[in-house]
């Protein structure tokens, strides 16, 4: 069965500071897809970043940063020099290939304290 | 342009009541997909329609009832609402499943019961 577990429900830094958010994932597949969303205070739900299994490889965007690790089933997101406007809950999602769904994680509410 | 568009975007309903709401994709995609969010911020997928025909079920009461009159339309029906289907409903769609494409999401529509 899949699985997305984010262990921290709300976490508070002040601006400038790094923060990461955790994602755990479970999956039997070999071939699945984890994902990140942005959900800002007014409500949309925002595409951030799409990784498959096969691609370890760190991403890095701008001050966004992915650290994907197969070895713990981790698939952490860094804010470096958070901003006000990165407040929001964030999203980390698994898909397992062949499979029509996409499962959230629960949510992570990020407040960037100015 | 919008590209996935739900309307209403707020509902206030009495309990027992019946509604609809209604969403619109002009990107092409196959695949569409009403999710609902909790008051805890946790989004669990109800349906996945891909070219008019309904692919996934999850356990959802029989009052909820998916339409969809072709594959830019996924419309929502519910009948006899209750207290707890008060929550946010999301559309979104994908050019195949979710594995191979990014979910680009509606705003969103605020449903609550009284």
């Amino acid at each position: 069965a899949q699985k997305v577990t984010q262990a921290q429900t709300e976490i508070s830094v002040v601006e400038k500071e790094d923060v990461t958010l955790d994602c755990v994932y479970e999956t039997r597949d070999t071939t699945y897809y984890l994902f990140w969303y942005k959900q800002p205070p007014s409500g949309e739900l925002v595409f951030l970043i799409r990784r498959n299994s096969f691609d370890e490889q760190n991403e890095i965007s701008g001050r966004y940063s992915w650290n994907f690790q197969k070895s713990t089933s981790s698939f952490n997101f860094t804010i470096t020099a958070s901003q006000v406007v990165d407040s929001a809950v964030y999203f980390c999602a698994l898909s397992e290939a062949g499979d029509d769904k996409i499962i959230f994680g629960k949510g992570t509410r990020l407040h960037i304290l100015p | 342009d919008t590209a996935v568009s739900q309307t209403p975007k707020y509902l206030v309903t009495q309990m027992g009541n019946d509604k609809s709401i209604k969403c619109e994709q002009n990107l092409g995609h196959d695949t569409m997909y009403w999710y609902k969010q909790d008051s805890k911020k946790f989004l669990k997928i109800m349906f996945s329609y891909n070219n008019k025909e309904l692919i996934i079920n999850e356990t959802v009461p029989n009052r909820f009832s998916p339409k969809s009159p072709d594959k830019a339309h996924l419309n929502l029906h519910i009948n006899s609402l209750e207290l707890g289907d008060s929550a946010v409903y999301f559309c979104a769609s994908s050019q195949d499943g979710p594995e191979n494409e990014k979910l680009f999401f509606g705003s969103g529509t605020q449903l609550s019961v009284l």
